[in-house]
């Protein structure tokens, strides 16, 4: 059972570069999200989806894009990364009330 | 928004015992579940915990019990017969029934001592 994979693990940018986070599940879930974690803090909320093809704001979702193509696959893009996007990111699936949650991203913004 | 509140930055518990870590929560809406997570040293979020905010009993799976007072709005995690494995970062998240936007509050760091 895979449940929510994240690629990459580990990813350094350097700032003003771009690139793309994917999330993928196989839960058949409808929902899914994007968060970030920084130290000392819990999650917050970036963008989350409630089914394919639509997306919605969370609670910081300035400097993120993202897009649900396809049911199992969210991505999470940075168009001009930032050090202040330096985090971790997780992504969750999640059919009713509970979320699932992938490994997580480490990202490194120079 | 809803804000999540840990009071309590690390917590230690000697092996076999019980702890309490506890959250409380601020919301006007009446419709809401409240979570716990358990992020251990590798990183990963694993679910514990569910409360719904109309449900009748405290939830328990488990080890872990959920000590809800919907009054006092406080949705405290119990876990009993402390393991060393338990050693972990522990988080309270609310979510309102008619939306997935999830809360998290920023955890308390467990220490089991052998």
């Amino acid at each position: 059972n895979a449940g929510v994979t994240q690629t990459p693990k580990f990813r350094v940018l350097k700032t003003g570069q771009s690139m793309t986070l994917l999330c993928a599940q196989d839960m058949n879930h409808e929902y899914m999200y994007w968060y970030r974690q920084d130290p000392g803090m819990g999650l917050r909320l970036i963008h989350y989806s409630v089914g394919e093809g639509t997306t919605a704001k969370g609670e910081v979702p300035d400097g993120y894009n993202v897009s649900r193509l396809k049911k199992q696959n969210f991505l999470l893009g940075l168009e001009s990364a930032a050090p202040s996007q330096t985090s971790v990111y997780f992504c969750a699936s999640s059919l009713g009330n509970i979320q699932y949650f992938g490994a997580g991203t480490r990202l490194s913004v120079l | 928004a809803q804000k999540i509140t840990q009071t309590q930055p690390g917590m230690f518990v000697q092996e076999k015992e019980a702890v309490t870590l506890d959250c409380t929560y601020d919301t006007s809406d009446p419709s809401y579940g409240l979570f716990w997570y358990k992020q251990p040293s590798s990183g990963e979020m694993i679910f514990l915990i569910y409360q719904g905010s109309y449900d009748q009993q405290n939830a328990t799976e488990g080890r872990y019990s959920l000590n809800f007072q919907k009054a006092r709005k406080s949705a405290n995690l119990v876990i009993s017969a402390s393991q060393l494995g338990d050693s972990a970062m522990y988080f309270c998240a609310m979510s309102y029934y008619n939306n997935n936007d999830m809360r998290f509050g920023a955890g308390t760091r467990l220490t089991v001592k052998p």
